[in-house]
């Protein structure tokens, strides 16, 4: 079954640190989705792509976030600086056009 | 209306029982939905797809009505496996590409 590769699974880091977290499409999937989940706020779009180009980031708190589709085997979603509400399980999704998408095992972030 | 509103549950049904959950949407635009599924620490899978009237895949069924604007899902002969937490899922302003999740639906299914 082809999947959604997401890195890393797991990560914990200080609040003012720089996070990374990486995705791997599904091949030939032209959009991708990064959404955020969290008890209180459910699952959040984030940013999303459609044939790399960012469509829509407003999701997204653009003093400490940033997204981007280097080519089409990789979207990263950057944090710089973190802060502990960032504190959270980050998934990616991808699909083709509209016909549902496939996500991500997630990255769980806790920033302490 | 919020985009997208679920009731929150949680459901609690034995197994065998016919459950059915309620989902409201707010953007008359919107034309096709979904429902997806999510276990425990898991990320979410697609579960069903409603484009028109309504779905049936095995013992879920799907229904849309657009009128009163709001999607269901059934689980007929509900078994253990069920027990997750179902996600509707609704386009933003019309668009296939921007989907809206709802808060999600918890089942447990007893035995």
């Amino acid at each position: 079954d082809a999947r959604v590769t997401q890195t890393p699974r797991d990560k914990v880091t200080e609040m003012g640190q720089e996070v990374t977290m990486r995705c791997q499409p599904i091949l030939g999937h032209n959009t991708v989705f990064w959404y955020r989940q969290t008890m209180m706020q459910g699952l959040e779009l984030l940013a999303y792509f459609r044939n790399r180009a960012p469509l829509d980031d407003s999701g997204m708190p653009k003093d400490r976030f940033s997204a981007e589709m280097p080519d089409a085997t990789l979207a990263t979603l950057k944090i710089q600086p973190s802060e502990p509400r960032d504190s959270a399980v980050y998934f990616c999704a991808s699909g083709l056009d509209s016909y549902g998408y496939t996500f991500g095992s997630g990255t769980r972030l806790t920033v302490v | 209306r919020k985009e997208v509103e679920q009731d929150p549950g949680p459901f609690n049904v034995p197994e065998g029982a016919t459950v059915a959950f309620n989902c409201t949407y707010s953007n008359s635009a919107s034309q096709s939905f979904f429902w997806y599924r999510q276990d425990c620490r898991k990320e979410p899978k697609l579960l069903m797809s409603v484009y028109s009237s309504g779905n049936e895949d095995g013992r879920f069924t799907a229904q849309l009505n657009r009128a009163s604007q709001y999607i269901s899902l059934l689980i007929r002969d509900s078994k253990l496996s069920d027990s997750a937490t179902y996600l509707c899922v609704v386009p933003r302003g019309g668009s296939q590409g921007n989907l809206i999740f709802g808060k999600g639906t918890k089942l447990s299914v007893k035995p």
